[in-house]
């Protein structure tokens, strides 16, 4: 189907424990980024990638890892979970940067 | 510093009332200004898209207005719908096109 789509929807995992969201888009979109959404706050960037092989960061990007082999796919690595990484997670693309960004439907993460 | 206030914090009118929700930002320089609808469990899904030129935009009931000058922007719902409670946010970008700027948002509740 065509979209963006998440996976896991929902992922529990224990401190220390390395942990990867899957994010995977049918649009070839050049752009893909990842945010963090916490009660209190606004999405928050973590890492976005404007081409395959081509990554940022954002704003809060420590304890997270990202790679881009492929234009469509964009997975997030927490490579040591931790509790304050408990959040929903959700990953976007656009086609350009000042374009409107399709969002995924979110992974709760929980580290416990 | 970048910034992206949004009034009021939570709103409940009944179904068929219009509303109006305010976004303030401080970012500089602007790029364009966003509005997103979030369902409860859901991703945010785009209702508008403005850049700097643009004084108003539609899409079907939701009408926003952006005062460059001032730094403020609006969005109108018309003829609310039960299916308008959700959260909306209000989302600037930066001309350098390396960030996007979250508003906390506004929890929008339509009552029979």
């Amino acid at each position: 189907d065509a979209g963006i789509t998440q996976s896991p929807r929902y992922k529990i995992t224990e401190t220390g424990r390395q942990v990867t969201l899957m994010c995977h888009q049918t649009w070839s979109h050049s752009y893909m980024f990842w945010y963090r959404q916490d009660l209190g706050h606004g999405l928050r960037l973590i890492y976005y990638s404007a081409a395959a092989d081509i990554t940022d960061k954002g704003e809060v990007p420590d304890g997270y890892v990202v790679s881009r082999s492929k234009t469509e796919n964009f997975p997030l690595t927490l490579e040591s979970a931790t509790r304050s990484q408990t959040s929903v997670y959700f990953c976007a693309s656009s086609a350009d940067r000042d374009t409107e960004a399709f969002f995924g439907q979110g992974t709760r993460l929980t580290v416990v | 510093k970048n910034q992206v206030e949004q009034s009021p914090q939570s709103l409940i009118i009944l179904e068929g009332k219009n509303c109006t929700l305010q976004c303030n930002y401080t970012v500089s320089p602007f790029s364009n200004l966003r509005w997103y609808k979030q369902d409860t469990g859901r991703g945010p899904v785009s209702l508008t898209i403005m850049t700097f030129s643009e004084n108003t935009k539609s899409n079907g009931r939701y009408t926003a207005t952006l005062d460059a000058d001032t730094k403020q922007s609006s969005l109108h719902i018309t003829a609310s719908q039960l299916s308008d409670s959700a959260s909306y946010i209000c989302v600037v970008g930066n001309q350098a096109g390396t960030a996007l700027i979250f508003g906390k948002g506004t929890t929008l509740s339509v009552s029979s």
